[in-house]
């Protein structure tokens, strides 16, 4: 039973750069939530997606976008980078209640 | 959300039981108690939860105070693979959706 995978795991990008990153559920989940860690601190709530819409969102900018899939998968979108968006990006999924299963996570680099 | 406090880092003995205290003296009524770890450079992983009761896995164990400002999981024997920084987390009930408030956690270090 394959967990939640995420993609790709490491990555650079520049200033004012745009970023994809992807994320398959654990089999059965049908919600996703992404997360941003910074170095040393605790991971931080981006936003949740269920039945392919945007159902929470913490105190993140329009510069973070979502989408979630008919299978369940997600991507999180990130425009305009800052120097201040390197992270390492978790997704975690669930069903709509219960435990979250995470991810490795992206690590995002941005120069 | 109730917050959480937790001391930034503990010891262990290897074989020995770990016991990590966590604070939630806000908590209300329908927020449960949640802990996670995370093992360097791994995304978080679920360890127990409870609501009043004291609750028990193959992970490990979670005593819940009286008053349930206060809690402490406790891992019975601890090994080296338990080195990770462990996170108590105060969560409304299981229809609130999925938005987990991590602080800072325990730095748990197992020393042989």
């Amino acid at each position: 039973d394959a967990g939640v995978t995420q993609s790709p795991t490491h990555l650079i990008k520049t200033r004012g750069q745009q970023v994809t990153l992807r994320c398959s559920p654990k089999s059965g989940h049908d919600t996703v939530s992404w997360y941003q860690q910074a170095l040393g601190q605790g991971p931080q709530f981006i936003f949740q997606y269920y039945e392919e819409e945007e159902r929470q969102r913490g105190n993140f900018p329009d510069r973070f976008s979502g989408h979630q899939f008919p299978n369940y998968s997600s991507e999180l979108n990130v425009n305009a980078l800052l120097l201040g968006d390197s992270a390492l990006y978790l997704c975690a999924s669930s069903f709509i209640t219960g435990e979250l299963f995470f991810g490795e996570g992206s690590r995002l680099t941005v120069l | 959300d109730a917050k959480t406090t937790q001391p930034t880092s503990m010891d262990c003995a290897e074989g020995r039981a770990a016991n990590l205290p966590c604070n939630h003296s806000t908590i209300s009524g329908n927020e449960y108690v949640y802990w996670y770890r995370q093992i360097h450079s791994q995304g978080p992983q679920y360890i127990i939860h409870g609501l009043k009761n004291n609750e028990t896995n193959e992970m490990a164990s979670l005593i819940i105070t009286e008053d349930r400002k206060s809690s402490t999981l406790i891992l019975p024997h601890a090994t080296l693979r338990d080195t990770a920084v462990y996170y108590c987390i105060v969560r409304p009930s299981h229809n609130a959706g999925n938005m987990l408030t991590f602080g800072g956690g325990t730095r748990l270090m197992v020393k042989p």
